[in-house]
């Protein structure tokens, strides 16, 4: 079984100023680690996964994130935020193995102000 | 290369109504998933379709049920609306390999249970 912690619901932030959404996981087996991003009334994009190799992984607009291993954690970061970055990110799991259907966190929205 | 589409965008139904939700996966995609996003919460994993035979299911009861045609479009079925069934509902379709494992999300679905 896979579980996913967002240890945040809500994140305020100044324009420009830098980030940090944080994500824990639990599993019995091996995953891969995504996160997505949920703009209003929009479905769920991709910024960025971790399959293997480098624990630092860069995605799209400008965001990255670390894997640790010895924590379980999968914390996203980004150097300096945009208004138009305001919006719901989902860390994610799945196994190597079998369906790799996703687990998701419960969310944590970042709210850009300017 | 199209993406995944769903369809209807929005619809209300009355509690004990059945309900089909349709989604078209993206060219080259033989797996559908489908999962249920409640409001303020994270996606959950309902079932996932591989070439037409159910590939795994959530912890949803037997009245969420779901197809997948020759052309790997899906469609997800629920009987006896309650009104915890109000949610987004998304579809996602995929190529699993072993490098491959992004799953591609449509714009989701909103039903009210009224």
């Amino acid at each position: 079984a896979q579980s996913v912690t967002q240890l945040d619901s809500q994140v305020p932030v100044f324009e420009e100023a830098p980030v940090e959404l944080r994500c824990n996981y639990s599993s019995s087996v091996s995953v891969y680690l995504f996160w997505y991003v949920q703009y209003p009334n929009q479905g769920l994009q991709l910024l960025l996964k971790y399959l293997s190799g480098s624990t630092l992984v860069k995605g799209i607009n400008g965001f990255e994130a670390e894997f640790n291993k010895s924590q379980t954690s999968f914390h996203l970061r980004k150097p300096s935020v945009h208004i138009s970055d305001t919006a719901e990110y989902f860390c994610a799991v799945s196994s190597y193995t079998g369906r790799r259907a996703l687990t998701f966190g419960s969310g944590t929205r970042l709210q850009v102000q300017p | 290369e199209t993406g995944v589409t769903q369809s209807p965008t929005h619809l209300i139904k009355t509690r004990g109504q059945q309900v089909t939700l349709r989604c078209s996966s993206q060219s080259g995609h033989n797996t559908v998933s489908w999962y249920q996003q409640a409001l303020g919460q994270g996606p959950q994993f309902i079932f996932q379709y591989y070439r037409e035979e159910e590939n795994g299911r959530g912890n949803f009861p037997p009245r969420f049920s779901g197809l997948q045609f020759p052309n790997y479009s899906s469609e997800l079925n629920v009987n006896a609306l309650e009104l915890d069934d109000s949610a987004l509902y998304l579809c996602a379709s995929s190529f699993p390999g072993t490098q491959n494992t992004e799953a591609f999300f449509g714009q989701g679905t909103r039903l009210t249970v009224v």
